[in-house]
């Protein structure tokens, strides 16, 4: 049962462009969204993140989109840089004790092309 | 100051044995998390550890799978006869606190031949 769905496996972006990627959840318990970057050979590092609370949280060239009725959020990446190449993981929690853990969707692969 | 570590960075082993993978999490942080990824996998919850709480075992696939958490810092993850089907990417995260951004370290690749 995925709870956290990264539908497009994989994503190219002209440099410059703007990159979106998707993300859609199913479980209603999850109240915190997280955006992960994962270069190969390398644990994932946080990028950013958005309460259920809000719709939006922006961070530099980093904005997330939380459209809570949907259950979908969304990265917008503006402009993409080549460094911006890597796997992008979508993750969410629930900030009830017991709940903490992450659960991660499967990647969506970004290739920024000079 | 230091991230996550983990060793060994890679690990071959033969089917039926066991193996034990470590993770020194970031100083000071209460909760440490295991995941793997399997190859063209997400990341795979495995368990938690906070505080002096009961761990979070709800991830572990099979009770061949156990971890402990000495003096609520080093962590270690032991598989037990391991099977080809545990060849994955281990990853250790620790946050300061629990429900929010986790840091990781870079993992520790497993393969079973």
């Amino acid at each position: 049962d995925q709870q956290v769905k990264q539908n497009s496996p994989s994503l190219s972006v002209q440099e410059g462009r703007i990159s979106i990627l998707n993300c859609d959840y199913t479980n209603s318990m999850f109240d915190y969204f997280l955006w992960y970057k994962k270069y190969p050979a390398e644990g994932p590092t946080f990028l950013i993140s958005i309460s259920s609370i809000k719709d939006k949280n922006e961070d530099g060239r980093f904005t997330v989109f939380l459209n809570k009725s949907a259950k979908h959020l969304s990265l917008h990446i503006v402009p993409s840089q080549p460094g911006d190449s890597a796997v992008y993981f979508c993750a969410a929690s629930a900030i009830s004790p017991g709940n903490e853990k992450l659960t991660f969707g499967t990647g969506t692969r970004l290739t920024i092309i000079p | 100051g230091a991230g996550v570590s983990q060793s060994p960075s890679n690990k071959v082993t033969e089917k039926g044995k066991d193996v034990e993978l470590r993770c020194d999490p970031i100083s000071g942080h209460t909760a440490l998390y295991w995941y793997r990824q399997s190859l063209g996998q997400g990341l795979e919850f495995l368990i938690y550890f906070q505080g002096n709480s009961a761990p979070d075992k709800s991830g572990l696939p099979s009770d061949r799978f156990s971890a402990e958490r000495t003096g609520g810092s080093v962590s270690t993850l032991t598989i037990q006869r391991t099977q080809q089907e545990d060849s994955a990417v281990y990853l250790c995260a620790s946050t300061p606190r629990t429900g929010y951004e986790q840091y990781f370290g870079p993992g520790t690749r497993l393969t079973v031949t």
